[in-house]
């Protein structure tokens, strides 16, 4: 199985921060890499497929990069309703496997 | 608007049995493949199961296969996981999921997890 390995496991911004969330994948996985929010209590939300094509109406600050083994998700000024968990999840091969999470909390 | 909501969670003994349900609404149902996804106390989500919009094709992870059995009444936009031989491990919250589309010519789901239900929370007593 492929793994994927998020760091930072957690960390703490402010609003307006950049932030940049990372995901490696044990093989290389192309662009077959997808990135989720979740907040406390609530379902994951898709956020970017393909390692960097948004989801409608996903909002712009948040974006996707990589190819092969690195990826990074970026959101580019932080908003107070962006404090959440975030995971990756590749669909390279079977079984899809996800990272860890970051969570991402207030400073 | 797209909802799933998830019931038939509980507490049930090691070896026991347990079905969850998933209902769908707000999408046609039966031209996407949904999926079981599970995450443990403390622990990443696990990929349980897939299964086609018409429910011809299923794929299971190695943790549950024999003893999990996805399928689907599309009649009743409802998705289901039967469990059966539970044991400690598979103690989890499990999510049903729409993925962004149906399996492929090559066998595959998008595996795109688009929408998700909130989760029901399953534990197995030793």
């Amino acid at each position: 199985d492929i793994q994927m390995t998020q760091s930072p496991p957690s960390l703490s911004a402010s609003v307006g921060d950049r932030v940049t969330i990372s995901c490696r994948a044990s093989q290389s996985i192309s662009i077959f890499l997808n990135w989720y929010q979740q907040k406390p209590g609530k379902a994951p939300k898709l956020l970017i497929f393909g390692a960097y094509t948004l989801q409608s109406g996903v909002p712009s600050r948040f974006s996707g990069s990589g190819l092969g083994t690195d990826f990074t998700l970026t959101i580019s000024s932080l908003q107070p309703e962006d404090f959440a968990v975030y995971f990756c999840q590749q669909r390279y091969s079977a079984p899809v496997t996800f990272g860890g999470g970051t969570q991402v909390e207030v400073k | 608007e797209v909802q799933l909501v998830e019931s038939g969670g509980g507490l049930v003994q090691r070896g026991g049995s347990l079905r969850l349900s998933c209902v769908g609404s707000g999408f046609t149902f039966d031209i996407y493949a949904m999926s079981w996804v599970r995450q443990a106390p403390g622990k990443g989500m696990e990929w349980v199961s897939s299964i086609s919009g018409g429910g011809g094709r299923t794929d299971y992870g190695d943790s549950v296969k024999g003893r999990f059995t996805i399928s689907r009444d599309n009649s009743e936009n409802t998705l289901y996981l039967q469990m059966n031989n539970l044991s400690a491990e598979d103690t989890a919250v499990y999510y049903c999921a729409k993925d962004k589309g149906d399996y492929d010519n090559s066998g595959s789901p998008p595996f795109a997890f688009h929408t998700w239900g909130q989760g029901t929370l399953v534990s197995v007593s030793s």
